[in-house]
């Protein structure tokens, strides 16, 4: 089945550790993006990427970083520098990053938590 | 500086009844706005999405509608049932910058 994949589902950090949360997609899409939900907030935007090696800022990309490697894979790192990063981290891709406006397909999400 | 709002962060509904879910923006400049559906610990999943050069889509039970001099969209589900239980988010997509902006989102209650 196609899809994206994030992993782990919960993860837990101690204060002033880097950690790196997990997205893969097999649907072959050439944009993927990362977004962070906080309880009675809407999806912001952290990072994205329209194509292989190339990424940008999105809206609240202070304390994280992204790369691009590979199509299907887009890891975030959340720093030691991002100072409240507790919050549901959602991953998505769409077709072209470039064309339009096709749906996002979503990862399950990521749930982070501080020790 | 929320582009994006949606101003009622619940909703609950009879079975068989019409939801109606609402969104506002303030960016002219969005070329598309979208519909997501989401439930408990997964992701959103797409539901549906309209030009604005169009002021109507219409998919099964799910409508939306595109009042672009008021900013405002909305999403109609007739007949609602129990399994649309979930939040809804609309998302505005802006061509400049590839972005979508999401709202806060909606929670939908069907109450059977």
């Amino acid at each position: 089945d196609g899809g994206i994949t994030q992993s782990p589902k919960y993860l837990f950090r101690k204060e002033g550790q880097n950690v790196t949360l997990s997205c893969e997609q097999n649907l072959n899409h050439d944009a993927m993006y990362w977004y962070r939900q906080d309880p009675g907030q809407g999806l912001r935007l952290i990072y994205y990427s329209q194509i292989v090696n190339d990424f940008q800022k999105g809206d609240i990309a202070e304390g994280y970083s992204v790369s691009r490697e590979k199509k299907e894979s887009f890891p975030l790192t959340v720093t030691s520098a991002q100072k409240n990063p507790t919050a549901f981290y959602l991953c998505a891709s769409s077709i072209d990053g470039t064309g339009g406006h096709q749906p996002q397909h979503f990862g399950d999400g990521t749930r982070l938590s501080i020790l | 500086d929320q582009q994006v709002k949606q101003n009622s962060p619940s909703l609950s509904v009879q079975e068989g009844r019409i939801s109606i879910l609402n969104c506002d923006y303030t960016n002219s400049m969005f070329d598309y706005f979208l519909w997501y559906k989401k439930y408990p610990a997964e992701g959103p999943t797409f539901l549906i999405s309209i030009s604005s050069i169009k002021d109507k889509n219409e998919d099964g039970r799910f409508t939306v509608f595109l009042n672009k001099s008021a900013k405002h969209l909305s999403l109609h589900i007739v007949p609602s049932q129990p399994g649309d239980s979930a939040v809804y988010f609309c998302a505005a997509f802006h061509s400049g910058t590839y972005k979508y902006i999401f709202g806060t989102g909606t929670r939908l209650k069907v109450l059977a």
